[in-house]
């Protein structure tokens, strides 16, 4: 256990609806990453957010948008969902600082859209 | 885009045996982490190794990096079942622990008992 949970779980969304997932980080960490696993692949970088800002996107469409409150917790947001965005979702909490440091990560939500 | 490939992209073994599991890289790094995941659950760290280091071992990893060759490879030795999970290798390029990391495509390794 991380320390790092998400939720919901699983989700079912129909093509074109919208999507709220949450995520509350790791005591301390004032880091959120958050990364689309597809099935049989790897993670792939959304975004990240730290004190409250966008500090790094990668290379996905603006219908994918984030929120980091206060307390660090995090969320996701994807409109306009589309059958590819079924997959996999995780973010990771960490401790921003300098020198490399590992990512914590939440068991995820699957997220199904028909 | 995936920055990483690994090899093999799957790999069965007994109880007892070694795994080995093989990373390459295209663009130089800060660092590369190896991390575990189980059946498609979260991703569990493993190990850190810095782009200054060439290997790195704890417990029963051992982690070598060659930033000349831009691989890395994951060794596990005296497998157990309950080693049996896919293995992703990740490419930090920021000097702060905040940069995004980039995964490789995943090892998975059955470990039969």
């Amino acid at each position: 256990e991380t320390g790092v949970t998400q939720s919901p779980t699983h989700l079912i969304k129909t093509r074109g609806q919208q999507v709220t997932l949450r995520c509350s980080s790791q005591s301390g960490h004032n880091t959120v990453s958050w990364y689309q696993q597809a099935l049989g692949q790897g993670p792939q970088f959304i975004f990240q957010y730290y004190r409250e800002e966008e500090n790094g996107r990668g290379n996905f469409p603006p219908r994918f948008s984030g929120l980091q409150f206060p307390n660090y917790s995090s969320e996701l947001n994807v409109n306009a969902l589309e059958l590819d965005d079924s997959a996999l979702y995780l973010c990771a909490s960490s401790l921003a600082g300098w020198g490399p440091r590992e990512q914590f990560f939440g068991p995820g939500t699957r997220l199904t859209v028909l | 885009s995936q920055q990483g490939e690994e090899d093999p992209q799957a790999l069965s073994i007994q109880e007892g045996e070694n795994a080995t599991m093989n990373c390459s890289y295209k663009t130089s790094i800060n660092n590369l982490q190896w991390y575990r995941q189980n059946s498609g659950r979260g991703l569990v760290h493993l190990i850190l190794i810095r782009s200054n280091e060439r290997e790195k071992h704890s417990g029963r990893l051992r982690v070598t990096l060659d930033t000349s060759k831009k691989s890395s490879s994951l060794l596990i030795t005296a497998s157990r079942a309950a080693d049996t999970a896919s293995y992703f290798c990740a490419t930090a390029h920021g000097e702060t622990s905040g940069s995004r990391l980039t995964f490789g495509e995943g090892t998975q390794l059955t470990v039969n008992p």
